[in-house]
């Protein structure tokens, strides 16, 4: 079975500052991953995606995560953090490895305060 | 570019009662995805079809009944209802064909069922 785990369910940078959102996933295959990023009232929006190709993966808004399969960690930063990217954030795994895309198993969710 | 649309955004039933929650996919997206978020909780996947039949089945109560029609859009019917299926309800969509790579799935901006 394939799960990821979240650590911190609430994250407090300033502005200017790094952000980093941990992930650590679970996987019998080698996993396709994801960050969503979700603000209120709004539905999930995808930031960036790992599906085995490069580690170091880029994504919308500045955000990049590094695929470490020696830490089975996703980890999600941004060298300098903008109020605007105040939400929640979300890591998921998707189940099916090859053929058609099942469903993304989530994470609890990270959400991210950005003091002025 | 055209989005997932769901509608109602809004909804509030009384126990007992049925609701009916529609999502309409991206133009050429044959694939729809369900999804459940209680309050403060991660995405639960439902259910899923592809080409107007199931094609995965996760945490979906008996209670609730889901259907693809011959244009793609897609209805999730919600019986007996009950005070814990007060939720965030999620459709996403993707284009079938590929896999998770090239297909992650884009989501609406969900239908929030509130039963009293």
């Amino acid at each position: 079975a394939q799960s990821v785990t979240q650590l911190g369910s609430h994250v407090s940078v300033s502005e200017g500052a790094l952000v980093l959102l941990r992930c650590n996933y679970s996987s019998s295959v080698p996993p396709y991953l994801f960050w969503y990023v979700q603000y209120p009232n709004q539905g999930l929006q995808l930031l960036l995606k790992y599906t085995s190709a490069a580690t170091l993966v880029k994504g919308i808004n500045g955000f990049e995560a590094e695929f470490k399969k020696s830490e089975t960690s996703f980890h999600l930063t941004k060298p300098s953090a903008h109020m605007s990217d105040a939400a929640e954030y979300f890591c998921a795994v998707s189940p099916y490895y090859g053929g058609s895309q099942g469903n993304l198993i989530f994470g609890k969710g990270t959400k991210l305060s950005v003091k002025p | 570019a055209a989005g997932v649309i769901q509608s109602p955004r809004h909804l509030i039933k009384e126990k007992r009662e049925t609701a009916t929650l529609k999502c309409y996919p991206i133009p050429r997206h044959d694939t729809v995805y369900w999804y459940q978020q209680g309050p403060g909780q991660d995405p639960q996947f439902l259910i899923s079809f592809y080409e107007k039949m199931q094609s995965d089945k996760g945490s979906i109560p008996d209670r609730f009944s889901a259907q693809q029609f011959s244009d793609y859009h897609s209805e999730l019917n919600m019986s007996s209802l009950e005070l814990g299926d007060s939720a965030l309800y999620f459709c996403a969509s993707s284009p079938g064909t590929g896999s998770s790579y090239n297909s992650p799935l884009h989501f609406g901006n969900g239908t929030r069922l509130t039963v009293t």
